[in-house]
């Protein structure tokens, strides 16, 4: 049961460019909201998490923005590296059942 | 390194065989998880331990499917009679209990291939 929708499945930004994936959920019982950059041969590492009560959280070069009432939310990737090229998954959690529900994914390229 | 591994990275086998594959949490870490992940799809939870208690099961984890977590440490998970669809990636997680659970620390995983 796909509770996480995550666009697009693959993107391509130029170095220093922005990179935006969005995502919505149908769960209104995550408790949070994390997102989790995954390389070939890794396991996913998170790497920025927002609570829904809060509209946006930024951490260096990533931004979270959270449209509780549209149930959306989006990364913002700012000045976009070549070190960035990986699979990034939005999520949500489930505290009760200790759960992380994952999107599809988008795969991310950033080219010089 | 002082992650969270998992044993064997890779294993074949043939449709029938069982197969059981490690977790080594992260040593501090009470809680593990196990999830699936198949080619171009986002994991999918299995099952979750705090300490030896296993307290969470996903519709998922058919009978086929078992995970031991017998002193609160590593845990194992076991498939029997394997099928083709059981390819796929199988990652462990850890974390501790706490006010950020939501911070779960994955391993590199076990990519198994039934043939």
């Amino acid at each position: 049961q796909q509770q996480v929708k995550q666009s697009p499945q693959s993107l391509i930004v130029q170095k220093g460019g922005i990179s935006i994936i969005n995502c919505a959920y149908e769960n209104t019982a995550f408790d949070y909201f994390p997102w989790y950059q995954q390389f070939p041969g890794k396991g996913p590492a998170l790497l920025i998490a927002i609570r829904p009560d809060v509209s946006e959280k930024k951490e260096g070069r990533f931004t979270i923005s959270f449209n509780k009432s549209a149930k959306q939310f989006s990364l913002h990737i700012m000045d976009s590296q070549p070190g960035d090229s990986a699979t990034y998954f939005c999520a949500g959690f489930s505290g009760g059942y200790q759960k992380v529900t994952f999107g599809t994914g988008t795969k991310l390229q950033v080219i010089p | 390194d002082t992650g969270v591994s998992q044993n064997p990275r890779h294993k074949i086998t043939k449709r029938g065989q069982n197969v059981t594959f490690r977790c080594d949490p992260i040593s501090e870490h009470n809680r593990l998880y196990w999830y699936r992940q198949t080619l171009g799809q986002g994991p999918e939870f299995l099952t979750y331990f705090q300490n030896e208690a296993q307290l969470e099961k996903s519709r998922l984890l058919s009978d086929r499917f078992s995970a031991e977590r017998p002193k609160g440490s590593f845990s194992t998970l076991e498939i029997q009679r394997t099928e083709q669809g059981d390819s796929a990636m199988y990652l462990c997680a850890s974390s501790l209990s706490g006010a950020d659970t939501y911070e779960q620390y994955f391993g590199p995983g076990t990519r198994l291939t039934v043939t």
